[in-house]
C-alpha cells in the first residue's frame, strides 16, 4: 500500500511569513496526526484528527498554528506568522484505529527553516 | 500530562555487543509503549511495541520489557550490527479513545564495525 505523503519536503521562509504543509494519509486511515520534531528531540504531537474532527490540539500554538482536515482525508497545517523557533521537521502520521492496531505510519516530513 | 524520560541520549557499542535503552513514564494510565527507529534524514518507523498486559516481547534480535509497577520499559538489541545505527525513540500512550503519544527525546545508537 502507498505510504503517507507529505509536501513540500523542504521549505525556507523568513520570519513573519506564512507557510502551509499538506498531508495525505494512508487510504482508509481514520486517524491523522501532526508532529513537530525539533532537531535532537523526539516528535511532539501538535494535533490529532479522527476523521474530520479534532481529538486533541492541546499542544498546538493556536495563536499562529492552524490545521484542518475538512473531508476526513487530506490535511493541511498552517503557520502564520512564522517564528525562528518554528524551524523543525513537521511529520504527519496516520493510523487505522478501526482495530486494536495502534501503529502509526509516518510520512517523510517537511523540513522548515525560518530565517 | 504524560512525561517520558529516555536514557542514555547517546550509546556507542562495538558490533556484536548488546545495547539497552531505558525509558520511564509518569502516567499510570498509559498502556501502549511503541519503539521507533529513525535513520538520519528518514521518517520514524515502528520496530516493536508492547502493551501493559505483557511484561516482555521479543522479535529476533530486539526485545522490549515493561515494568508497570516501576513505570519503566526498556529496549534490548542483541548482536548489534552497523545497520542498527540510528536514533531510537520510545513513546507512551493510552489505547482506546484519545491516543496521544508522548515521545522520549531519543537515543543515538552508534554501532562500530
Amino acid at each position: 500500500e502507498a505510504g503517507v505523503a507529505q509536501s513540500p519536503r523542504y521549505k525556507i521562509i523568513e520570519k513573519r511569513q506564512s507557510v502551509a504543509f499538506w498531508c495525505n494519509p494512508i487510504s482508509g486511515h481514520a486517524t491523522l496526526y501532526w508532529y513537530q520534531q525539533i532537531l535532537g528531540q523526539g516528535p511532539k504531537l501538535l494535533i490529532q484528527f479522527q476523521n474530520n474532527g479534532v481529538v486533541d490540539d492541546s499542544q498546538l500554538p493556536k495563536d499562529r498554528f492552524s490545521a484542518e482536515r475538512l473531508k476526513g482525508v487530506d490535511s493541511t497545517l498552517k503557520i502564520q506568522p512564522a517564528k525562528l523557533e518554528d524551524s523543525a521537521v513537521y511529520l504527519c502520521a496516520s493510523s487505522s484505529r478501526t482495530t486494536s492496531e495502534d501503529e502509526q505510519f509516518f510520512g517523510p516530513g517537511t523540513r522548515l527553516t525560518v530565517l | 500530562g504524560e512525561n517520558v524520560e529516555q536514557h542514555p541520549s547517546t550509546l556507542s557499542v562495538q558490533e556484536g555487543d548488546s545495547a539497552v535503552i531505558k525509558c520511564t513514564y509518569s502516567d499510570s494510565a498509559s498502556n501502549y509503549f511503541p519503539w521507533y527507529k529513525q535513520e538520519l534524514g528518514k521518517r520514524p518507523q515502528l520496530i516493536i511495541d508492547i502493551r501493559s498486559n505483557v511484561g516482555e516481547k521479543k522479535d529476533q534480535r530486539i526485545a522490549v520489557t515493561l515494568n508497570k509497577t516501576a513505570k519503566h520499559f526498556s529496549l534490548h538489541i542483541t548482536e548489534t550490527q552497523p545497520e542498527d545505527s540510528a536514533v531510537y525513540f520510545c513513546a507512551a500512550s493510552r489505547t482506546g479513545g484519545s491516543y496521544i503519544p508522548t515521545f522520549g527525546r531519543g537515543t543515538s545508537l552508534i554501532v562500530h564495525p
